[in-house]
Order: structure tokens, then C-alpha cells, then sequence
């Protein structure tokens, strides 16, 4: 079983769409939790983070974290064109100076207008 | 405020040919510095870490090295390149306990 699970899309929805995004993983050690945007040949880019597990708000956009199912969201509220990007899901444990980040495959969305 | 440079953005390559990228960061001191590959359906793939000058960790047996020959800079090679060496190199840096911060990439185009 890989260590983080991200449906790879591809993901259309028009304009104004609520927009839901998802991973699953399978170590319960990962504390941090964060989401990234990518736009097409350029480098990622952090768009949210929590720690543990609960809900954080920015905007139109709502992380959620459920440790219990080891399950993590990012939601898109009144999706814009220029919100169409591939969207990663990224999660860590601290172990000292070698702390790493684990990756999902990242999800494509494409939003119509 | 704290940048991370990469380049060059686009790179095409001999089969057998060398290899060196090039990674900086201003406005910080001893970061840990990563070069991650990233492949059409496979997601990002760390390749090496480093927590310090010298110090380089690999996650992946391959045909590429790293070195960090100073504290903000972070370098990746390779002696000779195979197909399957091309992607899409990004070289980060831990901004906090929180995330990453990326920079641009290259593509690099092994032909």
C-alpha cells in the first residue's frame, strides 16, 4: 500500500463549482498536512497547511484533516479559471533535521468558464 | 525575504552526456536544501536531501549525485545521462515545519 493515495483526476467542473479534492494515507505517524498548487511548468506552490487533525479556513479554500480515517481534503469554494492547476497533497512526521515530505501523484482540475 | 533560484529552465541532452543543475537560496542560513524529480504519472519523487554543507542524503538508488558544495547552494549531476533521466527537477527548501518552498524546475529532455 503506497503511503499517500490521490485520485489523479483528471477533475472538469464550470465555473462557481465547489470543487473536492482528496487523499487517503496509510502512516499514522504523519502529523502535517499540506496542500500545494501547481500551474502547468512551474514548481509547486504551498497553498495550505494544518497540524493534526481539523478544519482551516483561507478564503474559498477549506482544509480538513480526519486522522481517524486517515483522510485529508482540500475544498474550493465558487471555483475560478484560474484555479485550474494540478493539486498536491503532501504530508510529514518530524524526525529531527530529516524531516521529509511524502507526496501524492496530484489531482488535475480544470475549471470551465 | 528568502528565494530559491533554479536553472536553467529547459534542458535538452545527449544520451551520455553530462549533467549539472544548479540550485540557490538567499535570505536564509542552513536550510535543508531537496531535489525532487517529477514524471508524468508518477508524482514527485525525492531524490536527495541536505541538512548541511557536505551532507547529502539519497533516497534513490539512480544515475544522478548531488553535492552541496556551500550552504545555499545545492547541486545536481549526473557522469552520463540515460533516457529515463528525463523530467521535471525541482530543488526546494524547508521554509518551516509547515511546508516547502519550490523552485521553478527544469525540464530536462534526455534525447
Amino acid at each position: 500500500q503506497k503511503e499517500v493515495e490521490q485520485d489523479p483526476g483528471p477533475l472538469s467542473v464550470p465555473e462557481g463549482a465547489i470543487v473536492s479534492l482528496n487523499c487517503t494515507y496509510s502512516n499514522s505517524a504523519f502529523q502535517y498536512f499540506m496542500w500545494y498548487r501547481q500551474y502547468s511548468r512551474k514548481g509547486p506552490e504551498l497553498l495550505m497547511y494544518t497540524y493534526s487533525s481539523g478544519n482551516k479556513e483561507d478564503g474559498r479554500f477549506t482544509a480538513q484533516v480526519d486522522k481517524s480515517s486517515k483522510y485529508i481534503s482540500l475544498f474550493i469554494r465558487d471555483s475560478q479559471p484560474s484555479d485550474s492547476a494540478t493539486y498536491l497533497c503532501a504530508m510529514s512526521n518530524i524526525q529531527g533535521g530529516s524531516e521529509k515530505l511524502v507526496f501524492g501523484k496530484g489531482t488535475k482540475l480544470t475549471v470551465n468558464p | 525575504s528568502q528565494t530559491i533560484h533554479q536553472w536553467p529552465a529547459t534542458l535538452v541532452q545527449p544520451v551520455g552526456s553530462p549533467l549539472s543543475l544548479e540550485c540557490t537560496v538567499e535570505g536564509t542560513s542552513n536550510p535543508n536544501l531537496y531535489w525532487y524529480r517529477q514524471a508524468a504519472g508518477r508524482g514527485l519523487q525525492l531524490l536527495f536531501y541536505s541538512v548541511g554543507i557536505g551532507q547529502i542524503s539519497s533516497e534513490v538508488p539512480q544515475n544522478l549525485s548531488a553535492s552541496r558544495p556551500q550552504d545555499r547552494q545545492f547541486i545536481l549531476s549526473s557522469k552520463k545521462l540515460l533516457l529515463s533521466d528525463s523530467g521535471f527537477y525541482l530543488c526546494a527548501w524547508r521554509k518551516d515545519s509547515y511546508g516547502y518552498t519550490f523552485g521553478s524546475g527544469t525540464r530536462l529532455t534526455v534525447v
